[in-house]
């Protein structure tokens, strides 16, 4: 058990739809991360949130968007979903960087 | 484009067997990370390697920094069906790890 918590486990949407991902960092860690991994893509570095500010962005859509809240849980939304966004999104805390531990992800379907 | 290209892309073998798995990449990393990720479940940090020409054994698996820190090796002795999973590298720069697509690892009773 990594520690962090990421709800819901799976999600099934229809295209255009708007969903949120929630995150639970381990206790004590500051930064959290999230990725998209798809068979075709691997692992995708989305967007890094320190202590409630964001620090870091890498490929993630304009349709999608991030936040970490006070008490350091996060979520991401994904909005006007397409078939395309169907995936794993995994969330990943650390206490300092480099050193990430995973939750066992979302799995998005979209139809 | 992966930043990080690893190879094989699928590797089978029979247990008992060994195995080796490259990660290499045009880029310098100040440091490298390897993963573990079985069905169903997140990543499971490995390794991380700093310096390098460093070498590091976690029981049957040595890893290897490339001395120019662009590239690295797993290498598996006598695999066991428990080694089975997706085996990814990662490189780190500032606050971002840069995932290779991984090595999906098939370790035959």
């Amino acid at each position: 058990d990594s520690g962090v918590t990421q709800t819901p486990k799976h999600l099934i949407t229809a295209t255009g739809q708007r969903v949120t991902l929630r995150c639970s960092p381990r206790s004590g860690d500051l930064s959290v991360y999230w990725y998209q991994q798809s068979l075709d893509q691997g692992l995708q570095f989305l967007i890094q949130y320190y202590n409630g500010e964001e620090r870091a962005k890498g490929n993630i859509l304009e349709r999608f968007s991030a936040q970490q809240f006070p008490d350091l849980h996060s979520e991401l939304n994904l909005s006007s979903l397409e078939l395309g966004d169907s995936a794993l999104y995994f969330c990943a805390s650390s206490v300092d960087k480099g050193r990430l531990h995973f939750g066992n992800g979302t799995r998005l379907t979209v139809t | 484009t992966q930043l990080l290209e690893q190879s094989p892309q699928f590797l089978s073998i029979q247990e008992g067997e060994n195995l080796t798995v490259y990660c290499n990449s045009s880029s310098v990393f100040s440091s490298l990370q390897w993963y573990r990720q079985e069905p169903g479940e997140g990543p499971v940090l490995l390794v991380t390697v700093v310096t390098g020409g460093e070498v590091k054994k976690l029981k049957r698996l040595t890893f290897q920094f490339g001395d120019a820190r662009k590239d690295s090796s797993l290498h598996i002795t006598a695999a066991q069906p428990g080694d089975t999973g997706l085996y990814l590298c990662a490189g780190v720069n500032d606050y971002k790890l840069s995932f290779g697509a991984g090595t999906t690892v098939t370790v035959r009773a």
